[in-house]
């Protein structure tokens, strides 16, 4: 299967800064989403994206599939940003499994 | 529109009991997933259902087994309880796989003491 790799692993951020997550994949994904688990363990959708760039508010996230990786953007940072960022991915070749990175821990301090 | 619903969200079982998560997704989505989340690790893939009536193994299915005799229900059982079962498990649905969203339950949080 897929290797998912995310960095950084743990970020500390003051409140109001800016942070680029990364994911990087071993093979061509096909459907790739990142997720936000809040405190409370949710995992909430950011966002779907295969391709392309895409916004949502103060979140944006861009995959370029040809090169197997995709950034999450996370612009004026706010604590309730605070929580574990995780991107998936499912593989071209083998279908049905949404394969996870191990995520990255954001702490977003006052 | 409720999405996807787990039930319970909390559990302690004994070593050697038996339980059934139940996960209903109200989306009519035709793919369902179990996954268990660890400390400090992402997600995996317990056992999967690509329609009503089908089931699949994923990376980890030992221990467990799965159902889907209906298509918005996907349960998952244990049949003998292990301490290495504590974690959350967490349900998912989808249209398809390519180029489809899923969306994911609340979690339950299972502890076999």
């Amino acid at each position: 299967g897929i290797q998912v790799e995310q960095s950084p692993p743990d970020l500390i951020l003051q409140e109001g800064a800016n942070s680029t997550l990364r994911c990087n994949f071993s093979d061509s994904v096909n459907n790739l989403q990142w997720f936000h688990q809040n405190p409370w363990g949710q995992l909430i959708n950011l966002f779907y994206i295969p391709s392309g760039t895409k916004q949502n508010g103060r979140l944006s996230a861009t995959t370029v599939a040809t090169e197997r990786y995709s950034l999450l953007y996370i612009s004026s940072s706010q604590t309730t940003d605070s929580g574990v960022y995780f991107c998936a991915g499912v593989n071209t070749g083998t279908a049905s499994k949404l394969t996870f990175g191990t995520g990255t821990r954001l702490q977003v301090t006052l | 529109n409720a999405g996807v619903t787990q039930t319970p969200k909390f559990r302690v079982l004994k070593t050697g009991q038996s339980m059934t998560l139940l996960c209903a997704q109200d989306m009519n989505h035709e793919y369902m997933y179990w996954y268990r989340q660890d400390p400090g690790m992402g997600l995996r893939l317990i056992h999967y259902s690509v329609g009503e009536g089908t089931t699949a193994k994923g990376e980890v299915p030992d221990g467990y087994n799965v159902s889907r005799l209906k298509k918005q229900n996907f349960l998952l059982g244990l049949e003998s309880a292990a301490p290495s079962q504590t974690s959350v498990y967490f349900c998912a649905s989808s249209r398809g796989t390519a180029y489809t969203e899923a969306f994911f339950g609340q979690g339950t949080r299972l502890t076999v003491v």
